[in-house]
């Protein structure tokens, strides 16, 4: 049960856009729909910003998106701004019958 | 409002045991599986367990396989991780959400945290 690999960091400024990989295997990413992306802020609990790779669940900007391709998941975030500024984590089903989650990205608003 | 609240977290030493619960309200609980999920200071997300609506179909992570269980009380609305044989490794916030491995996990508790230590 290895978790998902995304990247430590990423960095953007307002208005920008970026997007924040996550890389999994064929037997989670690669083999399911089963994707998440979640939005935490310091000191606060998860917020769901996408769930199954690329739907966004009411309440949440369309600034926020979800795809995959192969065993790679990718969330990106367009237009910036500063509340966007949070850890982000991935997650994804895997065949042996557990759920994973990325190690997690810090982005930080420029 | 879906509201998710847990309790029994606390100072316990290596070995011990303690019990976690998570009261649901705003929601149908019975018709939910349920997840339990932890954080320990400062790292990521750790899936640890989760039930099916009517507790027929129970996972775990291999970290707390054979030392925690997972149970919930359908009439009382309640969610709960009993947790033996506990490890300095354990120490997290431990947060319960609403959804399983395959279905949506889209509402999440405040969390409560299990410090494990001498």
């Amino acid at each position: 049960q290895s978790a998902l690999t995304q990247p430590a960091s990423v960095s953007g400024s307002p208005g920008q856009s970026i997007t924040i990989s996550c890389i999994g295997t064929n037997s989670d990413i690669g083999g399911y729909k089963y994707v998440s992306w979640y939005q935490q802020h310091p000191g606060k609990a998860p917020k769901l910003m996408i769930y199954e790779v690329t739907n966004r669940p009411s309440g949440v900007s369309d600034r926020f998106s979800g795809s995959k391709s192969g065993n790679t998941a990718s969330l990106t975030i367009s237009g910036l701004q500063a509340e966007d500024e949070a850890d982000y984590y991935c997650s994804s089903y895997a065949s042996s019958d557990t759920l994973i989650f990325g190690g997690g990205t810090k982005l930080t608003v420029l | 409002e879906v509201q998710l609240v847990e309790s029994g977290g606390g100072l316990v030493r290596p070995g011990g045991s303690l019990r976690l619960s998570c009261a649901a309200s705003g929601f149908t609980f019975s018709s939910y599986s349920m997840n339990w999920v932890r954080q320990a200071p400062g790292k990521g997300l750790e899936w640890v367990s989760a039930t099916s609506p009517d507790s027929t179909y129970i996972y775990y992570a291999d970290s707390v396989k054979g030392r925690f269980t997972i149970s919930r009380d359908n009439a009382r609305n309640s969610l709960y991780l009993q947790m033996n044989g506990l490890r300095a490794e354990d120490t997290a916030v431990y947060y319960c959400a609403r959804g399983g491995i395959t279905s949506i996990t889209d509402y999440w508790g405040q969390g409560t945290l299990v410090t494990v230590s001498s």
